[in-house]
């Protein structure tokens, strides 16, 4: 079974200032895909990025970027320029590809950001 | 397109109550999920369709959880009887399978409480 940890229960960043928040799992497969979710008090899950594990190019959306790590199995998000709005708890999932586990997404545990002004 | 939507957003009941929450998914999509976050537990998938069939619902608490997809378009999770336990934030999502994407989209949750 795959497993996704979130070794971070909270971060803070400066406002303008960059974050890079971590993120690890493991995997015996070789092909899957990883999500981070920002969740904002409104507790609406939002997708923020998206990366296929065969594409060795980073995802990038904006100020969100990925260093993806396939060998090291890490998965971190970075934000650069972070805004008041950036203020949330962020999620780190993983989805198998295989049919047989459908569309599944394993959750990790969520890191609070807080932004200062 | 409205995204996902569920109904109520907030619920409160006394124990004992049936609850049921609801659910449409965004048009087209082919899988729907249920999940649940607690403070405790984190995010949970209860249980998920595809193509308005149960594919797993392993993640199902207890027999008082059921949960149907009568069409394409509409989901319900029931409680019944409901608990102070069963206090939750209940999400759906949904999502569409195709080559190159299967990301999911999140509705804005059903917060219950069980007094």
């Amino acid at each position: 079974a795959q497993t996704v940890t979130q070794s971070q229960p909270e971060m803070s960043v400066q406002e303008a200032e960059t974050v890079t928040l971590s993120c690890t799992y493991d995997t015996s497969e070789s092909d899957y895909y990883l999500f981070w979710y920002k969740q904002p008090p409104s507790r609406q899950m939002i997708l923020v990025i998206r990366q296929e594990a065969y594409k060795q190019q980073n995802a990038t959306e904006n100020r969100f970027s990925v260093n993806f790590q396939k060998a090291a199995k890490s998965f971190s998000l970075k934000i650069s320029d972070s805004q008041l709005g950036d203020a949330a708890m962020y999620f780190c999932a993983y989805r198998s590809p295989h049919n047989n586990a459908g569309n599944m997404l394993t959750f990790g545990g969520g890191t609070r950001l807080m932004v200062k002004p | 397109d409205a995204g996902v939507i569920q109904s109520p957003r907030h619920e409160v009941t006394e124990m004992g109550q049936e609850v049921t929450l609801r659910c449409k998914p965004i048009s087209g999509h082919d899988y729907l999920f249920w999940y649940r976050q607690t403070m405790m537990r984190g995010l949970e998938l209860l249980i998920y369709f595809n193509n308005n069939v149960p594919i797993d619902d392993s993640g199902m608490p207890e027999d008082r959880f059921s949960a149907k997809m009568p069409n394409a378009s509409f989901s319900t999770l029931k409680i019944q009887p409901s608990e102070p336990r069963d206090s939750a934030v209940y999400f759906c999502a949904s999502s569409l399978t195709t080559v190159s994407t299967d990301t999911q989209y999140f509705g804005p949750g059903t917060r219950l409480t069980v007094l």
